[in-house]
């Protein structure tokens, strides 16, 4: 299966600080997930990128696929205490069941 | 809002001890999965299952994991003979259909600590 690297594997802002974690691959992705994961919690789907240079929006996050499609971003503006958790990142296809296979994630830390 | 439940929240065991860790899937959906994440790392996929059959396994789902869906409505994973190295959080997730954007649904897990 294909994998991802993800980095940082940590990072601690002060709360109103912009956050970027990103998501590499080796290989062409079909598509790139990303999810997240509260302290404690469980993974939850925040979204799917499909196309070459993508970017999508969900307020205050901002998600790219590079465009070989072998990378991706996730930029958080102006973090909020809200906004910790791990952040993680799978490969995906658009359609069809299949397993995940998560990135190790990035864990943001914030000083409020 | 529908969502996949697991039971129970903190399964404590003796070494050598067999478990079983129960999830209810959304109503509707077709496509379960277990994960497992040990303290501090990254999810790991364990079992997918589809129509009554595992459709593909990891090496770590070994001959100590089952699954099984007895009634329509219930997940399980059982581990025969639990190691200290199976203490992790445990994940149950599922997926509507093959023709859905590929958004899993994961339950809450349940923790399993082996002594």
């Amino acid at each position: 299966g294909q994998q991802v690297m993800q980095i940082p594997q940590y990072q601690h802002v002060q709360e109103g600080e912009d956050f970027t974690t990103y998501c590499n691959s080796s290989t062409t992705l079909s598509n790139i997930q990303w999810y997240k994961q509260r302290p404690g919690g469980h993974p939850v789907f925040l979204i799917q990128l499909v196309k070459s240079g993508e970017v999508k929006k969900q307020k205050r996050l901002t998600f790219q696929f590079g465009e070989a499609k072998k990378n991706s971003s996730l930029h958080i503006t102006a973090t909020q205490t809200t906004d910790v958790g791990t952040y993680f990142c799978a490969p995906a296809k658009f359609q069809g069941a299949q397993k995940l296979v998560f990135g190790q994630g990035t864990r943001l830390t914030i000083n409020p | 809002e529908p969502e996949v439940t697991q039971t129970p929240s903190h399964q404590v065991t003796q070494m050598g001890q067999e478990v079983i860790l129960r999830c209810v899937p959304i109503s509707n959906h077709l496509y379960f999965y277990w994960y497992r994440q040990i303290l501090g790392q990254k999810v790991e996929f364990l079992v997918s299952f589809y129509n009554n059959e595992i459709s593909e396994k990891s090496e770590i789902f070994d001959d100590q994991f089952s699954v099984e869906r007895p009634d329509g409505s219930n997940f399980t994973l059982k581990i025969r003979s639990t190691k200290l190295e199976d203490s992790a959080m445990y994940f149950c997730a599922s997926l509507g259909t093959a023709f859905d954007i590929n958004e899993q649904f994961f339950g809450p897990g349940t923790r399993l600590t082996v002594l």
